[in-house]
């Protein structure tokens, strides 16, 4: 079965300042998706990116960035210039790519146990 | 475009009761999941209903049941409630082709804050 965690409970980064939130994930599956969630205080989970596992480059949102090492199963969320808005829980989530592409659960994302960001003006 | 809306947004129930949820999926999405999200942890996957079926299914006993309807709505149906249901309940929606292609990303309303006493 696969797993994601996520071993930062808490960050703070300075307003404008880079922040660099962890993820590692286990499969033994080679084709996957993973993906970046922000929930604020409202509840929504909002995507923030993805990365398919098949794209050895790495995925890029405005200031949002991320490292993947697929070798290394580690997925890090780089945020850049830090605004207050950015204060929230980020969710790192896993999909198998078979999964989505060939009749199965297309919704089951697996998800870590989250890490707080807050940001200081 | 609407967004997925999800009622009632708080409630409280006793150990025992039963519960209903209920989601409205983002216009032109076929395919609704839903989650339970405890206290301090990350979503856990609860099943999908797509054409009106579930369709994959997550480590939840059968008391949590769903049904989707033909306008993709979608209900979740909790029986027996107990204390360890309490929790934020979410649903999100996609839009999933007949050639099972992956469509896209799924997008998630603003929960079931659900409280068992």
């Amino acid at each position: 079965a696969q797993t994601v965690t996520q071993s930062q409970p808490e960050m703070s980064v300075q307003e404008a300042e880079t922040v660099t939130l962890s993820c590692t994930y286990d499969t033994s599956e080679s084709d996957y998706y993973l993906f970046w969630y922000k929930q604020p205080p409202s509840r929504q989970m909002i995507l923030v990116i993805r990365q398919e596992a098949y794209k050895q480059q790495n995925a890029t949102e405005n200031r949002f960035s991320v490292n993947f090492q697929k070798a290394a199963k580690s997925f890090s969320l780089k945020i850049s210039d830090s605004q207050l808005g950015d204060a929230a829980m980020y969710f790192c989530a896993y999909r198998s790519a078979y999964q989505m592409n060939y009749g199965g659960s297309q919704g089951n994302l697996i998800f870590g146990k989250g890490t707080k960001l807050s940001v200081k003006p | 475009e609407t967004g997925v809306t999800q009622s009632p947004t708080h409630l409280i129930k006793t150990r025992g009761q039963q519960v209903t949820l209920r989601c409205s999926s983002q216009s032109g999405h076929n395919t609704v999941s839903w989650y339970q999200q405890a206290l301090g942890q990350g979503p856990q996957f609860i099943f999908q209903y797509y054409r009106e079926e579930e369709n994959g299914r997550g480590n939840f006993p059968p008391r949590f049941s769903g049904l989707q309807f033909p306008n993709y709505s979608s209900e979740l149906n909790v029986n027996a409630l107990e204390l360890d249901d309490s929790a934020l309940y979410l649903c999100a929606s996609s839009f999933r082709g007949r050639d099972y292609a992956n469509t896209g990303e799924l997008f998630f309303g603003e929960g079931s804050r659900l409280t068992v006493l």
